[in-house]
């Protein structure tokens, strides 16, 4: 079975600043997707970002990017110019291929922005 | 277009009543998921629908649990005789198709379920 691992349980970082999440998970698959939801306190999961293993690139959405290490088994997300909208949970998700198709989740991150 | 949408959004019961959570998934989407986050934890899953079949239903705490599609429309959580473990948001998801590179999940607000 898949785990995902966020060792970061609150994070936080002054406004227009740029913060680090970080994820790790663990599996014996080597096709596999990896996303960065974020949930606000109207508890909406809102997909921020995604990556697929094959895909050496690293995925950008805008002031969100990650670091992907697929050796590492590692997933970090890059806020750049923070801002108070970024105010969330963020949970990283891990995605098998057919045959495993549910969203093993980690814990989460608090994330809290100071103005 | 129209997102997931989930209903109701609240629901309070009793210990032993029975309840019918509703998702509505985004028009086109053929796989549905069932997840459920209790307070201050991450998303576990229940189940998940491709069409109206549910090729896993690895998650479902129990046989008080049980969830059924029609077509690839609505479906229906439905949770017997509950009990207060079983407070907690009940998230719906929907994608393209389940697995591969189209199934990305789209999440509904979900639905807050206390049991007293």
């Amino acid at each position: 079975a898949q785990t995902v691992t966020q060792s970061q349980p609150e994070m936080s970082v002054q406004e227009a600043e740029t913060v680090t999440l970080s994820c790790t998970y663990d599996t014996s698959e080597s096709d596999y997707y990896l996303f960065w939801y974020k949930q606000p306190p109207s508890r909406q999961m809102i997909l921020v970002i995604r990556q697929e293993a094959y895909k050496q690139q690293n995925a950008t959405e805008n002031r969100f990017s990650v670091n992907f290490q697929k050796a590492a088994k590692s997933f970090s997300l890059k806020i750049s110019d923070s801002q108070l909208g970024d105010a969330a949970m963020y949970f990283c998700a891990y995605r098998g291929n057919f045959g495993n198709e549910k969203l093993t989740f980690g814990t989460g991150t608090r994330l809290t922005i100071i103005p | 277009g129209a997102g997931v949408s989930q209903s109701p959004s609240n629901k309070v019961t009793e210990k032993g009543k029975d309840v019918e959570l509703r998702c509505d998934p985004i028009s086109g989407h053929t796989a549905l998921y069932w997840y459920r986050q209790r307070l201050g934890q991450g998303l576990e899953f229940l189940i998940y629908f491709q069409g109206n079949s549910a090729p896993d239903k690895s998650g479902l705490p129990s046989d008080r649990f049980s969830a059924e599609r029609t077509g690839e429309s609505v479906s229906t959580l439905t949770i017997q005789r509950t009990q207060q473990e079983d407070s907690a948001v009940y998230l719906c998801a929907s994608s393209l198709k389940a697995g591969g590179p189209t199934d990305t999940q789209y999440f509904g607000p979900g639905t807050r379920l206390t049991v007293l």
